[in-house]
């Protein structure tokens, strides 16, 4: 029984360097999640889809985020340009609503130098 | 503005005894709450939740406690073992309004043999 897959699982590059984050939700969900998780702020939620509609966007922390869910079963994250303070962990997650019992990716571990 | 509060960084308990986590809620709407561990490099996954017209829920060394005039939760692992030793998230959702959920800054429990 397949859960949340992203990919990739860690991703190093260099400032200024376009980013993307893949995630493969659980067949049958038609919510999902992306989160950012820091020291600081702990598990962020950026962004959720519902029936591949963006439902809420308030979290995505400046327009150099954006995130597609082009069809039930796949979303990207994208930053562009990347920055430093964007590296974090960043976690997919997806549900039978948006607020039932989520399932996690293991997350993507990305490292802007 | 932090509407769910895990006040607790960090927990140490010793193994067999009882661990307790805590958590608050500032907003009022909250009426589903869940729990989630996580292990390091792993995604969070589900533990136990609870809806606010419950004020108790069980299931084997798990139960989450439910206070709502307070707007208070905890989760109580008894008997704590060694495996428990993981970051523990709190997260409340407005399941009526069909709200995501958001989650605390989560506590960190060691369990020591």
């Amino acid at each position: 029984d397949a859960g949340v897959i992203q990919s990739p699982r860690h991703e190093v590059t260099e400032m200024g360097q376009e980013v993307t984050l893949r995630c493969k939700p659980i067949s049958g969900h038609n919510s999902l999640f992306w989160y950012r998780q820091t020291m600081m702020r702990g598990l962020e939620l950026l962004i959720y889809f519902n029936n591949n509609v963006p439902i809420d966007d308030s979290g995505m922390p400046e327009d150099r985020f954006s995130a597609k869910m082009p069809n039930a079963s796949f979303s990207t994250l994208k930053i562009q340009p990347s920055e430093p303070r964007d590296s974090a962990v960043y976690f997919c997650a997806s549900s039978f609503g948006p607020s039932q019992p989520q399932h996690f990716g293991d997350g993507t571990r990305l490292s802007i130098l | 503005d932090q509407q769910v509060k895990q006040n607790s960084p960090s927990l140490s308990v010793q193994e067999g005894r009882i661990s307790i986590l805590n958590c608050d809620y500032t907003n009022s709407m909250f009426d589903y709450f869940l729990w989630y561990k996580k292990y390091p490099a792993e995604g969070p996954t589900f533990l136990i939740s609870i809806s606010s017209i419950k004020d108790k829920n069980e299931d084997g060394r798990f139960t989450v406690f439910l206070n709502k005039s307070a707007k208070h939760l905890s989760l109580h692992i008894v008997p704590s073992q060694p495996g428990d030793s993981a970051v523990y998230f709190c997260a409340a959702s407005a399941d009526q309004a069909g709200t995501a959920l958001i989650f605390g800054k989560g506590t960190t429990l060691s369990v020591s043999s």
